[in-house]
């Protein structure tokens, strides 16, 4: 079955310290679709990556890097120099390629993260 | 640009009440999505629609009337709704159904119901 575990509910850091989110995920499909959005205080959801399951290569966004690992089922997201404005809840979701995946996203249940000045 | 708005942003309507939610496009996105998302919790997919077709009804109660006027635009009617139904309302539209197709959000809808 489909499954995305945050397991961290909380983290909390202090400004210009570097945070990791963990994203762990289990599927039974070799083509899958793995998504971070950050969630801010006002609501929006905030779209800030897609990667495939064939494009093992880390990306990097600034200060937004993730790490995303196939032999470990894992989609990791680091802030490096977090910023208050970083304050928010990050989901990790996952999408899978089949006509069973009913245009359903499987959502993690997210991490918030507390950016102290 | 990826912009998805919505309309009101904050609504509080009484159980009797009749009151719509509004989602607008103009990405050129053919498939159009409600979520419901409580406190805490990740969003929960109520409706899709693709092509202007309602694809997608995840089970949710009659008194949540989703309509789809064009592409651009996503319409969400509250008739009769429980304080339980108390939630953010989130629109998304992505360029195609299926799932893997990046889903960009509006702003949501924070509705009260008293």
């Amino acid at each position: 079955a489909q499954k995305v575990t945050q397991a961290q509910t909380e983290i909390s850091v202090v400004e210009k310290e570097d945070v990791t989110l963990d994203c762990v995920y289990e599927t039974r499909d070799t083509t899958y679709y793995l998504f971070w959005y950050k969630q801010p205080p006002s609501g929006e959801l905030v779209f800030l990556i897609r990667r495939n399951s064939f494009d093992e290569q880390n990306e990097i966004s600034g200060r937004y890097s993730w790490n995303f690992q196939k032999s470990t089922s894992s989609f990791n997201f680091t802030i490096t120099a977090s910023q208050v404005v970083d304050s928010a809840v990050y989901f990790c979701a996952l999408s899978e390629a089949t006509l069973d995946s009913n245009y359903q996203l499987i959502w993690g249940a997210g991490t918030k993260l507390i950016i102290k000045p | 640009d990826t912009e998805v708005t919505q309309t009101p942003k904050h609504l509080v309507m009484g159980m009797t009440n009749k009151k719509s939610l509004k989602c607008e496009q103009h990405m050129g996105h053919r498939a159009m999505y409600w979520y419901k998302q409580k406190a805490k919790k990740p969003p929960e997919l109520m409706f899709v629609y693709s092509y202007e077709k309602l694809s997608i009804n995840e089970s949710v109660p009659s008194r949540f009337s989703p309509e789809c006027p064009n592409s651009s635009l996503l319409n969400l009617h509250l008739h009769a709704l429980q304080p339980e139904d108390s939630a953010l309302y989130l629109c998304a539209s992505s360029q195609w159904t299926g799932g893997t197709d990046t889903q960009y959000f509006g702003p949501g809808t924070r509705l009260t119901v008293l």
